[in-house]
């Protein structure tokens, strides 16, 4: 079955650029009926839908974060990637990477990986 | 941006019990709303799509209503493994957007 894993560092220092990778198994991320999403958790905001990208490379985000994501896929590894810079402690969450079809729903999720910023 | 609100923000129910959770979005999603179980230190995982359809795999006594800005989730004889938080979700406009979230804990 298709399965999504998370990774990048734990900690990252404020104003620095936080980088994760999200590895796909069991599907292509080529295939055309998906799309390629990020989602964080927080205990302050909840659920936060940060942004979608599609095999082609065009992507779309959430206008509150958009001035600092970067989204971008790999189909030579099976991965895409998440950008953000110019991290504050409000940027500390659990991140997801989630398969999307049709842009709707999120299904399946990956573990979630737990990134702090501090100094 | 749509607000989804969720009420209660925690329900607490013997095994057996019928548990109903409601979501209200801030304007009007038609039937553009999915529903997720989490359970502590796991992602979120799929039950209902499409405001009443039944995702592969998720048991009969999990069930969806609803249409324009009222939902409802409803759990049928709520079993051990279903004490969970649960969060719904629209996907009518961008940003998609959730609720925060409704917990499911023992009597």
């Amino acid at each position: 079955q298709v399965q999504l894993q998370e990774s990048g560092p734990d900690l990252v220092k404020p104003t620095q650029t936080l980088s994760l990778t999200c590895t796909v198994s069991g599907a292509s991320i080529s295939s055309g009926d998906y799309y390629w999403t990020w989602i964080r958790q927080s205990p302050g905001k909840g659920l936060e839908w940060i942004g979608y990208i599609y095999a082609t490379g065009s992507s779309y985000s959430n206008p509150s974060l958009e001035s600092r994501v970067s989204l971008s896929v790999d189909r030579s590894t099976n991965q895409f990637s998440l950008t953000l810079e110019s991290v504050t402690a409000a940027d500390t969450a659990v991140y997801y990477c989630a398969r999307s079809h049709v842009q709707l729903w999120f299904d399946p999720w990956g573990r979630g990986t737990r990134v702090t910023v501090s100094s | 941006d749509v607000q989804m609100t969720q009420s209660p923000s925690s329900v607490s129910a013997s095994v057996g019990d019928t548990v109903t959770i409601h979501c209200r979005a801030s304007q009007n999603i038609r039937s553009w709303l999915a529903w997720y179980q989490q359970k502590p230190g796991i992602a979120p995982k799929l039950l209902i799509f499409s405001a009443s359809g039944l995702q592969s795999g998720v048991p009969f006594r999990f069930s969806g209503s609803g249409f324009g800005t009222n939902f409802t989730l409803t759990i049928s004889g709520v079993q051990p493994e279903d004490f969970a938080t649960y969060f719904c979700q629209q996907a009518a406009s961008f940003p998609r957007t959730f609720g925060q979230g409704t917990k499911v804990e023992i009597k």
